[in-house]
């Protein structure tokens, strides 16, 4: 079965920092990458989605992804952080030719940014 | 578009008591799911249909969880009866067809059973 693992569970970082946050699969074959984003006391919202193409995706907000298929990795990055940014950030995989339409999600990153 | 909605918002209820859960998915979307939020368990997938079929409810965690996709614009997660364990946030999320598409997550039930 799919997996994914977000090896951070919480971040803290000043405003202005640099983010990079970690997200590994386990499946080989043909995926669907996700990076969820979820504010406090708010549903899921999508930041980017890789499907195929350039292996590095702009997301809403100054977010980008990098999908690295050798590493099974889909880091997510932005070069400056807002308090804004402070929630919990979800990667999610659709291993798309065994599981039709179904999201496996790591167990989240809490990010805290410092005013 | 109004989104995925989902009702209630809040639930209070006592352990024991029958609770359901609503849905209305994004129209012209075929697929809904229906997740738990805890901080112990993080998000966890309870059920997904596809046009309103259950393809996988391997994540119902009992028999005291039910759900139901009657029509392509209305399903029910339903706890009968509840404990206090089940108290979560229950998100419904849809997606359409194709390939491309993402999920798209409601507003969450925020369940308290005492």
């Amino acid at each position: 079965a799919q997996s994914v693992s977000q090896h951070n569970h919480h971040v803290i970082l000043s405003e202005a920092a640099s983010l990079e946050l970690g997200c590994n699969y386990s499946y080989g074959g043909t995926v669907n990458l996700f990076w969820y984003v979820q504010y406090p006391g708010q549903h899921l919202q999508l930041l980017l989605k890789y499907f195929s193409g350039d292996p590095l995706v702009k997301g809403i907000k100054g977010f980008e992804a990098e999908f690295i298929k050798s590493k099974f990795s889909f880091n997510l990055r932005k070069p400056s952080v807002q308090w804004s940014d402070t929630a919990e950030y979800f990667c999610a995989v659709n291993d798309y030719n065994n599981a039709g339409n179904m999201l496996t999600f790591g167990g989240g990153t809490r990010l805290m940014v410092k005013p | 578009d109004a989104g995925v909605i989902q009702s209630p918002r809040h639930e209070v209820t006592e352990m024991g008591q029958e609770v359901t859960l609503r849905c209305k998915p994004i129209s012209g979307h075929n697929s809904l799911f229906w997740y738990r939020q805890t901080m112990m368990r993080g998000l966890e997938l309870l059920i997904y249909f596809n046009n309103n079929v259950p393809i996988d409810d391997s994540g119902m965690p009992e028999d005291r969880f039910s759900a139901k996709m009657p029509n392509a614009s209305f399903s029910t997660l339903k706890i009968q009866p509840s404990e206090p364990r089940d108290s979560a946030v229950y998100f419904c999320a849809s997606k359409g067809g194709g390939g491309q598409n993402e999920q798209f997550f409601g507003p969450g039930t925020r369940l308290t059973v005492l």
